[in-house]
């Protein structure tokens, strides 16, 4: 099974600073990558998912970005935080082709406060 | 629109006791329904994973129950634990790109002794 290693678990920063939350992804090749956001009590909402390197779909208009530099790497970003990104953020890893059981692997979760 | 509704939201209920919670569904074409059981401030782990052709699946004293023809799964917790209470998350994908999910509220289960 796959292992998702997510960092860091935990970030205070301060409005208007830069964010990189940061997720590798072992046991698996060529993996879709996902961010999620979960807010408290409530669902997860997906906030960006990736088919290959270089590959991004956004799913809602951001303060966020995302980039996948290398197969098993996905970069969570923002240049200038809102108070609103506070949450509870969670890279997610699903196999491709024959390997994809429907299976989601969580990491497990950077707890962001914005102040 | 493709939406999970889960009930109730929240349960409480002594150890050693069973529990059902619900899930609902109107995702199509439907795919998979995953049940995950996710401790306060981790990640979500999986539990049961079931396909249009499965009605019900077990893991341990979890068993998980599918009706495709009313679009409905439950997950019956047998002779609860304390180390049951957790938020248990209901999730549904598509046959589309990418394997996109559609993603429950969850229930807040907390067994008390």
């Amino acid at each position: 099974s796959q292992t998702i290693h997510q960092w860091p678990a935990t970030l205070v920063q301060p409005v208007g600073s830069p964010l990189s939350l940061e997720c590798t992804v072992e046991g698996t090749s060529n993996p879709n990558l996902y961010w999620y956001r979960q807010a408290a009590g409530r669902g997860l909402q997906l906030l960006f998912y990736s088919v290959g390197i270089g590959q991004i779909s956004s799913e809602v208009p951001q303060n966020l970005s995302a980039s996948r530099p290398q197969d098993r790497q996905f970069i969570l970003s923002s240049k200038k935080l809102l108070l609103s990104d506070s949450g509870f953020y969670l890279c997610a890893s699903t196999g491709t082709g024959k390997s994809n059981t429907g299976e989601l692997f969580f990491g497990e979760g950077s707890r962001l406060t914005v102040l | 629109k493709n939406q999970v509704e889960q009930s109730p939201q929240s349960l409480i209920i002594l150890e050693g006791k069973n529990c059902t919670l619900q899930c609902n569904y109107t995702v199509s074409p439907f795919s998979n329904l995953r049940w995950y059981k996710q401790d306060t401030g981790r990640g979500p782990v999986s539990l049961t994973i079931m396909t249009f052709s499965e009605n019900t699946k077990s893991n341990g004293r979890y068993t998980a129950t599918l009706d495709a023809d009313t679009k409905q799964s439950s997950l019956h917790i047998t002779a609860s634990q304390l180390s049951d209470s957790a938020s248990y998350i209901c999730v549904v994908s598509a046959r589309t790109n990418a394997g996109k999910s559609t993603f429950g509220d969850g229930t807040t289960l907390t067994v008390k002794p």
